[in-house]
């Protein structure tokens, strides 16, 4: 079963700077996937970045780049230059197989980012 | 392009009532899935849907069924509902079976009273 493991309730980065999200993760599966999605109060999942367990460079989407560390299973979101709308909950999710064979993604309990002014 | 659409978008039912809500996926997609994200939990998966068949269940009782129809629409019914299925639904599509990325709506969010 895949597990995904996020340590930080909530972080606080002051606007302009960059902040990371931590994520950890176990599988057995030796292809897998892992995601990061933003959730604003209005509470819409948004796609941010995806990262293949076989990619041999890190994954980057404007702002966001995710440090994948294969050996240490850890997937952290780095946001860049912080801007006031990134306050919202990040949730890190990797892809699993459901009852029934098909996928799914497991989700961590997410982090909650506030950026101050 | 339109995104993943839900309702609605609010819902207040009492315990022991019925409930339906609806996801229209983005266009193209074939693959619907539904997640249930009770308040301050990451959403668990409950159904995944293809071609109007169920292709994958989680860990949620009888009481949840869910149906896919032919413009790729979907339903989620949930029967004899209790205090504990208060919670944000979300709907994800994707454009097949096994893909990398999964597309949410906005969520419907239920509260049992």
């Amino acid at each position: 079963a895949q597990k995904i493991t996020q340590t930080q309730p909530g972080m606080f980065v002051q606007e302009k700077e960059a902040v990371t999200l931590d994520c950890t993760y176990d599988t057995s599966d030796p292809s897998y996937g892992l995601f990061w999605y933003k959730q604003p109060s209005s509470g819409e999942m948004i796609f941010l970045i995806y990262q293949g367990s076989y990619d041999q460079q890190n994954a980057t989407e404007g702002r966001y780049s995710l440090n994948f560390q294969k050996a240490r299973k850890s997937a952290n979101l780095v946001i860049s230059a912080s801007q006031l709308g990134d306050s919202a909950m990040y949730f890190c999710a990797m892809r699993g197989v459901s009852q029934g064979g098909s996928e799914k993604l497991v989700f961590g309990k997410g982090t909650k980012l506030t950026v101050n002014p | 392009d339109a995104g993943v659409t839900q309702s609605p978008t609010h819902l207040i039912k009492t315990r022991g009532q019925h409930v339906t809500l609806r996801c229209s996926p983005i266009s193209g997609h074939k693959s619907v899935s539904w997640y249930q994200q009770v308040l301050g939990q990451g959403p668990q998966f409950i159904f995944q849907y293809y071609e109007k068949e169920e292709r994958g269940r989680g860990n949620f009782p009888d009481r949840f069924s869910a149906r896919q129809f032919p413009n790729y629409s979907s339903e989620l019914n949930v029967n004899a509902l209790l205090l504990g299925d208060s919670a944000l639904y979300l709907c994800a599509s994707s454009p097949d079976l096994a893909t990398d990325t999964q597309y949410f709506g906005p969520g419907t969010r239920l509260t049992v009273l």
